[in-house]
């Protein structure tokens, strides 16, 4: 149980696009996801919460018009990187906690977005 | 503010030896503790967690950590590594805001495992 899952699994666009990645829990309801960004041989930074019906709260240093976060129901979230450039390539993982095993955060496998 | 911090970037193994990877954290009170494994392209699965309770905690896939309050560590452990072992670790320290559970995430150590 607890399963995450992320759609695209790997996501190529062209400069300038905007693009949308889809945050699910499977088997169990998220009060509250998560959006992380890796780069190649670094760490996670969080980059925003977001609770099931509200805005999101995004971390010192993200730009919410860049990155457009939807929590509309307890089982999605979407991230959408609007008019991305090469510099937002990164591996986006989102995690989702609901009431499950003590607000545990459970992770999606990730998204791989390259922007040309 | 809180911090993780990870000395080492990449650690190399032999098959079958032993493994510890440090962890030393910055926070205000007791945190909550926990350790991921991330393998290459994939998202992070949880080890083992420390909330309160027995400073030395058993995870999955043969793996412990102990908590050391006087050292501000949480170091993970594995008595004889397998090839499989081979990935990024993560330590991660929980603080609960706001009744969120936000982590703060180390840098990462890249373990390496030689047949």
């Amino acid at each position: 149980g607890a399963v995450v899952s992320q759609h695209p699994s790997w996501v190529i666009c062209k400069s300038g696009t905007s693009v949308k990645i889809e945050c699910r829990s499977l088997d169990f309801q998220a009060t509250t996801m998560f959006w992380y960004r890796q780069f190649p041989k670094q760490s996670l930074m969080l980059m925003a919460t977001s609770n099931e019906g509200s805005k999101a709260t995004y971390e010192q240093g993200v730009e919410k018009d860049k990155f457009l976060i939807n929590h509309a129901s307890l089982t999605l979230s979407t991230l959408t990187v609007t008019s991305a450039h090469p510099e937002d390539s990164s591996f986006y993982i989102c995690s989702a906690t609901g009431l499950v095993r003590n607000n545990e955060q459970f992770f999606g496998p990730g998204t791989r977005l390259t922007v040309l | 503010a809180q911090s993780v911090t990870q000395p080492d970037i990449h650690i190399t193994v032999s098959e079958g030896a032993s493994l510890e990877l440090r962890c030393n954290y910055s926070y205000g009170a007791t945190p909550y503790l926990f350790w991921y494994v991330q393998s290459p392209g994939q998202g992070l699965q949880l080890l083992l967690k420390y909330f309160s309770g027995d400073t030395l905690v058993q995870g999955i896939k043969g793996f412990e950590a102990e908590f050391k309050r006087s050292q501000s560590s949480f170091n993970l452990r594995k008595p004889s590594v397998h090839w499989s072992d081979a990935a990024e670790y993560f330590c991660a320290v929980g603080p609960f805001s706001g009744g969120y559970n936000k982590l703060i995430f180390g840098a990462g150590t890249r373990l390496a495992v030689h047949p």
